[in-house]
């Protein structure tokens, strides 16, 4: 069975802070998906980022970047240099091949000014 | 590029009553989904849909109803709602699971139901 665990519910930092949300997940397949998703006040939901399980490379985007690492079954999340407008509530999810997907409790991060 | 559309955005039901939570994408994705989320809980899987005409349960399907008449549209129906069933449904498509690229799921902007 597929499971993701974001054992942090809630973060809170100050402005600039380093953050980093923790995922970690559960899958017999071999061939998977990873995901991290953020969902801002508003409550749409919005992709962050992919990454396929044969993919280790660590991912940087501007002041996001995620460390994936099989050997702990991790995919972590970090934000640097935290701004106000990062406070939302992030996911992280699992897909497999068998068309489900899974989704992790959430991590609420209140970053404030 | 509407993407994925749902309706209503809210909507408040009375315990018994029955309804319909639309879902439409207009990417031509085979993969079609229906989430809840509930406070604390993440997103949990519903229902989906692989394809026009087949659908297959989740992890909670129990009080709802799906089809898949069409690539484009995938609705929800409570057929008699219940207080439990207060919760903010997602629904998502995407193209079917490859092991190369496009398994990125799209959400739609959600839709907030109350049952009284």
């Amino acid at each position: 069975a597929q499971k993701v665990t974001q054992a942090q519910t809630e973060i809170s930092v100050v402005e600039k802070e380093d953050v980093t949300l923790d995922c970690v997940y559960e899958t017999r397949d071999t061939t998977y998906y990873l995901f991290w998703y953020k969902q801002p006040p508003s409550g749409e939901l919005v992709f962050l980022i992919r990454r396929n399980s044969f993919d280790e490379q660590n991912e940087i985007s501007g002041r996001y970047s995620w460390n994936f690492q099989k050997s702990t079954s991790s995919f972590n999340f970090t934000i640097t240099a935290s701004q106000v407008v990062d406070s939302a509530v992030y996911f992280c999810a699992l897909r497999t091949n068998n068309n489900d997907m899974r989704f992790g409790a959430g991590t609420r991060l209140t970053v404030k000014p | 590029n509407a993407g994925v559309t749902q309706t209503p955005k809210f909507q408040v039901l009375k315990t018994g009553q029955s309804m319909t939570l639309q879902c439409a994408q207009d990417m031509n994705h085979e993969y079609m989904s229906w989430y809840r989320q509930d406070p604390g809980m993440g997103l949990r899987l519903i229902h989906y849909s692989v394809g026009a005409g087949i659908t297959d349960q989740g992890e909670v399907p129990n009080g709802y109803n799906v089809s898949r008449s069409t690539t484009e549209d995938f609705p929800l129906r409570l057929l008699s709602a219940a207080p439990s069933q207060t919760s903010v449904y997602f629904c998502a498509s995407s193209y079917r699971w490859t092991e190369n690229q496009r398994n990125t799921i799209y959400f739609g902007e959600g839709s907030w139901l109350t049952v009284v």
